[in-house]
C-alpha cells in the first residue's frame, strides 16, 4: 500500500529558530511531491511543487529537498515566525494518476 | 481570483438528514476534487472529476454519499441519511495543482 509517513508528529520552536521537517514515502513511481501548509480552519495551501527529477525547490524561507533513491523528502523553514505555526503536510501524486496520498502532517508551533 | 469557493462553511443538522456540500472551482481548471478531513484519518480523497466526468469515486464511503458535477463551474456532494460518523471537514479542490477550497465543517449530532 502506497505509504507517506512524516515526523516528527509534531514540533515547538522559538521564533526566529530554523527548523526541518521528515516525510518518507513508499509511493512508487511517482510524478511530483508537495508540501503544503495548512493554517487551523483553513485548506491545504501548496508551498512547493517537486518532480521526481528535482532535488530542491524553495519558496520564500521554505526550502524543499528531495531524494528519489531513499524516497525522503524534508522542509526546511528558515528564521520561523508566529505565523509558521500551521500544520505541514507531505503529499505525493503517483505517476499517471491525479489521486493523491496525503501524510498526516507535523504540528508546527512557533512560541515567542 | 476568488479562488476555490464552498459553501456552507459549517453545517450542523442531526442524523438522518439530507446535507449537501457545494464547491464553485477557479475559473478554467478542468479538475475537481473532494476531500474529507478527520483528525483520525487526515485528508482522504473521496472522488474527482476531469471536465465534469467522475474519474475515480474509490474514496466514497458507502452508497449514502453521492456527489455531482452538472457543468464546470459547480459540483455538489450529497451525504443521505447523514450519520455522526460523517462529521469531518469537507473540502473541495480543483486543478491539477490543486488549490483547496476553505472547507465545510460539517457537524452531525
Amino acid at each position: 500500500k502506497n505509504q507517506v509517513e512524516q515526523s516528527p508528529q509534531s514540533l515547538i520552536i522559538l521564533e526566529g529558530k530554523n527548523c526541518t521537517l521528515q516525510c518518507n514515502y513508499t509511493v512508487s513511481p511517482f510524478s511530483n511531491l508537495r508540501w503544503y501548509k495548512q493554517d487551523t480552519g483553513r485548506g491545504p495551501v501548496s508551498l512547493t511543487i517537486m518532480t521526481f527529477s528535482e532535488n530542491t525547490k524553495s519558496n520564500g524561507r521554505y526550502t524543499a529537498t528531495l531524494d528519489a533513491d531513499t524516497k525522503q523528502s524534508s522542509l526546511h523553514i528558515t528564521a520561523s515566525q508566529l505565523s509558521d505555526s500551521a500544520s505541514y503536510i507531505c503529499v505525493v501524486t503517483p505517476l499517471g494518476g491525479n489521486k493523491l496520498t496525503f501524510g498526516t502532517g507535523t504540528q508546527l508551533k512557533v512560541e515567542l | 481570483d476568488a479562488g476555490v469557493i464552498q459553501s456552507p462553511r459549517h453545517e450542523v443538522t442531526e442524523m438522518g438528514q439530507e446535507v449537501t456540500l457545494r464547491c464553485k472551482p477557479i475559473s478554467g481548471h478542468n479538475s475537481l476534487f473532494w476531500y474529507r478531513q478527520t483528525m483520525m484519518r487526515g485528508l482522504e480523497l473521496l472522488i474527482y472529476f476531469n471536465n465534469n466526468v467522475p474519474i475515480d469515486d474509490s474514496g466514497m464511503p458507502e452508497d449514502r454519499f453521492s456527489a455531482k458535477m452538472p457543468n464546470a463551474s459547480f459540483s455538489t456532494l450529497k451525504i443521505q441519511p447523514s450519520e455522526p460518523r460523517d462529521s469531518a471537514v469537507y473540502f473541495c479542490a480543483s486543478g491539477n495543482t490543486q488549490y483547496f477550497g476553505p472547507g465545510t465543517r460539517l457537524t452531525v449530532l
